[in-house]
């Protein structure tokens, strides 16, 4: 099983649609997780941060399932300016405690 | 302005000839990382530092080099460039990674080896 694997998409939904990606993990330890934002050839910034079981942020919401071993991310309202890549990554805790995991990427496009 | 800045953003060379692609951060940051991006592979790490002096193997290492001489700077080091390090490189820096802090990345170096 990958590390960390995403739905590659594209998703292609209408402006106002809820839209949910899902991101699964196979670290087990794993405490913290991670959604960010990268547009067409610019670099990832960070969108949102998951501890425990969830954060809200507006019209984002993560959400954690560790007994799955997933993290999702839930778009509502969807807005053309959310068109883009979104990167879930974990951080691998342990031996090599520097090491990140990106996953390859879900893209998004909202179409006015 | 607080920023992670990469040179050269754009870089054409040929086989065996050695280059260099700078980092620098000027948030005073502890962690800094080099991940390469190829279409259908994401985002992998190439290299990473927890501090001065301090660097260690990310996933893909094989062909590169660094050095953390300087909590700024961590450039990246390809000694004998070959065609299939063609790629996106970013650099990316956090305050530290216990616990995980935002990482902030620099613009890319989009590199070319013929």
């Amino acid at each position: 099983r990958k590390e960390v694997e995403q739905d590659p998409g594209p998703f292609n939904v209408p402006e106002g649609a809820t839209v949910a990606f899902n991101c699964t993990y196979s670290n087990s330890a794993s405490q913290s997780f991670f959604w960010y934002r990268q547009d067409c050839r610019k670099e990832p910034k960070l969108l949102m941060s998951v501890y425990s079981s969830g954060n809200e942020d507006g019209r984002f919401t993560a959400q954690l399932n560790k007994a799955s071993q997933y993290v999702s991310l839930l778009i509502r309202d969807s807005q053309p300016s959310d068109s883009a890549t979104y990167l879930c990554v974990v951080p691998l805790y342990g031996g090599s405690q520097g090491n990140l995991i990106f996953g390859k990427g879900t893209k998004l496009s909202v179409k006015p | 302005e607080a920023q992670v800045t990469q040179n050269p953003r754009y870089l054409i060379t040929v086989t065996g000839k050695k280059l260099t692609v700078t980092c620098s951060q000027n948030m005073n940051h502890e962690y800094m990382s080099w991940y390469r991006q190829d279409p259908g592979l994401g985002l992998r790490q190439i290299y990473y530092s927890m501090n001065v002096e301090v660097t260690d193997k990310g996933d893909v290492p094989e062909g590169y080099k660094v050095s953390r001489k300087e909590k700024r700077n961590f450039p990246l080091i390809l000694e004998s460039p070959s065609p299939n390090q063609t790629s996106l490189y970013f650099c990316a820096s956090s305050l530290s990674l216990l616990p995980y802090n935002e990482q902030f990345f620099g613009p890319g170096t989009r590199l070319t080896v013929l």
